[in-house]
């Protein structure tokens, strides 16, 4: 199993509402990443998981709450929300070894396209 | 400050011809180079990569060379083939990609038949 998914796939919600974004991977990967993308720019990083530990918040608003309650599973939580929010939220993992810069690629999922009205 | 730097938005080749995308970094503390092809309403697909301590990865079709005194990087493609029009994007990262990837802002690459 070589995937990255991603539910849902779209999610509408207004500017009062919480919702949560879920990310899975079963490659036993240990580092686990979001990215926000917003139409025709390129991904940018929000956050990085490793061994289940925050270890990189890239200031992003606390209006974003990532968990990760497992090492397959990222979540991210989302409340109170502007339009201006609204992008392409992707989820990666990659394989990362503790205490070893072994260079490891990363593996996407198909996003979730999020529009805040 | 764009630390990764993709300048041609886009690319027009002909099928079977080489295709040469180019990339330029500005951060020396750069270890790890990716690039990823994005069809839209997708995720980024991982096509190859390089260490700084390589000058060149090749797999089947694909070729990345790397010159580090110059901070650039290119990705060839031969033969081009149609299923190859994408956006392409050029990825950088410190510790070997364990701290997150800088991407640039992307080449559409348009092969013509």
């Amino acid at each position: 199993d070589t995937e990255v998914t991603q539910t849902p796939k779209h999610l509408v919600m207004g500017m009062t509402n919480k919702k949560s974004l879920k990310c899975e991977q079963h490659m036993g990967h240990r580092a686990m990443y979001w990215y926000k993308q917003k139409a025709k720019k390129p991904p940018e990083l929000m956050f990085v998981y490793s061994y289940e530990k925050l270890s990189i918040n890239e200031s992003v608003p606390s209006r974003f709450s990532p968990e990760c309650p497992n090492s397959s599973l990222l979540n991210l939580h989302l409340h109170a929300l502007q339009p201006e929010d609204s992008a392409l939220y992707l989820c990666a993992s990659s394989r990362q070894l503790w205490g070893d810069v072994s260079y490891n690629e990363q593996f996407f999922g198909p996003g979730t396209r999020l529009t805040v009205l | 400050d764009q630390q990764v730097k993709q300048n041609s938005p886009s690319l027009s080749v002909q099928e079977g011809r080489i295709s040469i995308l180019n990339c330029d970094y500005t951060n020396s503390m750069f270890d790890y180079f990716l690039w990823y092809k994005k069809y839209p309403a997708e995720g980024p697909t991982f096509l190859i990569s390089i260490s700084s301590i390589k000058d060149k990865n090749e797999d089947g079709r694909f070729t990345v060379f790397l010159n580090k005194s110059a901070k650039h990087l290119s990705l060839h493609i031969v033969p081009s083939q149609p299923g190859d029009s994408a956006v392409y994007f050029c990825a950088a990262s410190v510790r070997g990609g364990a701290d997150g990837l800088t991407f640039g802002k992307g080449t559409h690459l348009i092969i013509q038949p």
